[in-house]
């Protein structure tokens, strides 16, 4: 079955602490992995896709084939960090996204 | 640049009652998806279309039907409303249908 779990419904963090939401996935093939962030009274937005290897505003995160993992990292969590983090796959026929159900990253001073 | 847009921003209907959802593509993408979000649960798929064409679909029945226009705007279209209809409705578009996908602010669908 083709899967997304995210076994945090809330993190919350202290500003300046390193941060890392879980991700794992169930999926047949090699799927595409992202995370999505939703800001406070905004639209969903793409934060990272596994291809690009890209490191968006501090977050980085690294597919483990092994452990079917996609953990979101960053070293030292801002107040604007504060949002709703959802990971997704997409299997490479590049259809439907996946979506786990979402993170509250709550970052206080 | 103009974003994926959609209409109305809050829909109030009654059960049994049938309604219809409308997205506006962004600029030069011509790949359509729609997913439904319930309260406290990520996005799930509903339906995709590429080229006016339906281009895969998710576990919802018939009632849930859909179209894309020329322009590659979209409609969502629910039959026969339930009480578990309600949700918030988004729709992202994609440059194709192997490419990110963007999403609008959504419709906010209560069902009385």
């Amino acid at each position: 079955a083709q899967r997304v779990t995210q076994p945090e419904k809330l993190l919350s963090v202290f500003k300046g602490a390193p941060v890392e939401l879980k991700c794992n996935y169930s999926y047949s093939g090699s799927p595409e992995l992202f995370w999505y962030v939703q800001y406070s009274r905004q639209r969903l937005q793409l934060l990272l896709r596994h291809i690009s290897r890209e490191s968006i505003k501090g977050f980085t995160a690294d597919l483990n084939k092994g452990e079917t993992s996609f953990h979101l990292k960053k070293p030292f969590a801002q107040e604007e960090d504060s949002a709703m983090y959802y990971c997704a796959l997409s299997g490479q026929a590049g259809t439907a996204l996946i979506f786990g159900k979402g993170t509250t990253l709550s970052v206080s001073s | 640049e103009t974003g994926v847009t959609q209409s109305p921003t809050h829909l109030i209907k009654t059960r049994g009652q049938q309604v219809t959802l409308r997205c506006s593509s962004q600029s030069g993408h011509n790949t359509v998806s729609w997913y439904q979000q319930a309260l406290g649960q990520g996005p799930q798929f509903i339906f995709q279309y590429y080229r006016e064409e339906e281009n895969g679909r998710g576990n919802f029945p018939p009632r849930f039907s859909g179209l894309q226009f020329p322009n590659y705007s979209s409609e969502l279209n629910v039959n026969a409303l339930e009480l578990d209809d309600s949700a918030l409705y988004l729709c992202a578009s994609s440059l194709d249908n192997r490419d990110t996908q963007y999403f609008g602010p959504g419709t906010r669908l209560t069902v009385l």
